[in-house]
Formats: structure tokens, C-alpha cells, sequence
């Protein structure tokens, strides 16, 4: 079993649509949880980051963290056809870029 | 400059030869990590260089792969004998050394990767 599992998609949806990305994880010692963007021949952008549990907002984003179910989720509201990229989720147990973890990625395509 | 710049940008090789892959990171990022990453797959840790410390090379998958860097700069992924499986896109990331707890903890820039096509 992987540490951190991540659907691959791809997911379409249609423009305005509310999008959900899920990552699951085993290992409870992870604190630090991040979403990264990767546009297509791009390296990943991080683009939210959060500790521990709870919610985060960042404009039309929201990094969701459940510790309790190891599972942290990431929705994006209105989407648009800019946020067709693929969303990997990382995480980590210390502060440290070092010891982050990957998830496989999801491929998301907003259709206008 | 203003990002991580690697290259080559994309290189197509035949098996057996090797190859070189270089990372210029931003300057005054004093960490900076090689990632692997194929088709489909999540990223895969290769190594790591902390300022002048050694570096973390727990992630290389076999002895034809090594990376050096100079000081907090630079630094070059050398593949020997390249096969097939080794087709993927290397990525370059750097980041400021922070100590847990810091603001973005955990934020690694990205370079554009090197897409490596082994024939």
C-alpha cells in the first residue's frame, strides 16, 4: 500500500462547476499537507498549504484536512478553464521539504 | 534568474549512453532536490543537497545514477548506461532552509524538468 493515495482521474467537469480532489494517507504522523499544481509541461506550483486539521480559503480554493480519516480533500469553486492542470497532494510529518510525500496526481480538464 | 531553470529541456538518447542533466536553482536557496517523475505517477525523491552538508542520496534507484553540486549552486544529475525504464521527466526543485514551523514550510520551487526519452 502506497502512504499516499491519490485518484488519477482524469475528472472532467463543466465551467462553474464545484470541483472535489481527495488524497488519502497511513501514516498518522503526517502534519503538514500541501497541494501542488502542475500545468502540462510545467513543474508543480504549490498552491495551498495547511497544518495539522481544518479548513483553509484561499479565493475560490479550499484545502480540507481530516486527520481523524486520513484524508485531506481540496475544492475549487466556479471552476474555470485555467484550472486544467493535474493537483498532487504532498505531506510530511516534520517541517521539512525533505521529508514531503506524493501523491500520483489527479488530471483535472475544465470544459467551457 | 527568476525560477529554477533546468536543462536540457527534452533529450532523447539511445540506450546505453549517458546522459547529463543540469539545475541552476534560485539564487539563495540553499536546499535542492532531484525528483523523478513518469508517466502517470506521483514524484519520486532522488536526492537531496543541504548547503555544504552531505547530501541525501537515499533516493537514487541504482548505482548509474549520482548528482553533484557546487557549493549552493548548480547542480548536474548524471545517468550512466541509460535504459528504457529510465524514460520519465526529472524535475529540480529548490527551496529556503526552514526550520519547522516557519511560514511555507515545505514550499519547493520547481523547475520545468528535463524530459528524458530513452530509445
Amino acid at each position: 500500500q502506497k502512504e499516499v493515495e491519490q485518484d488519477p482521474g482524469p475528472l472532467s467537469v463543466p465551467e462553474g462547476a464545484i470541483v472535489s480532489l481527495n488524497c488519502t494517507y497511513s501514516n498518522s504522523a503526517f502534519q503538514y499537507f500541501m497541494w501542488y499544481r502542475q500545468y502540462s509541461r510545467k513543474g508543480p506550483e504549490l498552491l495551498m498549504y495547511t497544518y495539522s486539521s481544518g479548513n483553509k480559503e484561499d479565493g475560490r480554493f479550499t484545502a480540507q484536512v481530516d486527520k481523524s480519516s486520513k484524508y485531506i480533500s481540496l475544492f475549487i469553486r466556479d471552476s474555470q478553464p485555467s484550472d486544467s492542470a493535474t493537483y498532487l497532494c504532498a505531506m510530511s510529518y516534520s517541517g521539512s521539504a525533505r521529508q514531503l510525500t506524493f501523491g500520483s496526481g489527479t488530471q483535472l480538464t475544465v470544459l467551457p | 534568474g527568476a525560477g529554477v531553470s533546468q536543462s536540457p529541456s527534452n533529450k532523447v538518447t539511445e540506450k546505453g549512453k549517458d546522459v547529463e542533466l543540469r539545475c541552476d536553482p534560485i539564487s539563495g536557496h540553499t536546499a535542492l532536490y532531484w525528483y523523478r517523475q513518469r508517466l502517470g505517477q506521483g514524484l519520486e525523491f532522488l536526492i537531496y543537497f543541504q548547503g555544504n552538508s552531505a547530501p541525501d542520496k537515499s533516493g537514487l534507484p541504482s548505482d548509474r545514477f549520482s548528482a553533484e553540486r557546487t557549493g549552493e549552486s548548480v547542480s548536474t544529475l548524471t545517468i550512466q548506461r541509460t535504459q528504457q525504464e529510465d524514460s520519465a521527466v526529472y524535475l529540480c526543485a529548490s527551496s529556503v532552509y526552514l526550520l519547522a514551523g516557519g511560514a511555507n514550510t515545505g514550499e519547493l520551487f520547481f523547475g520545468e524538468g528535463s524530459r528524458l526519452t530513452v530509445l
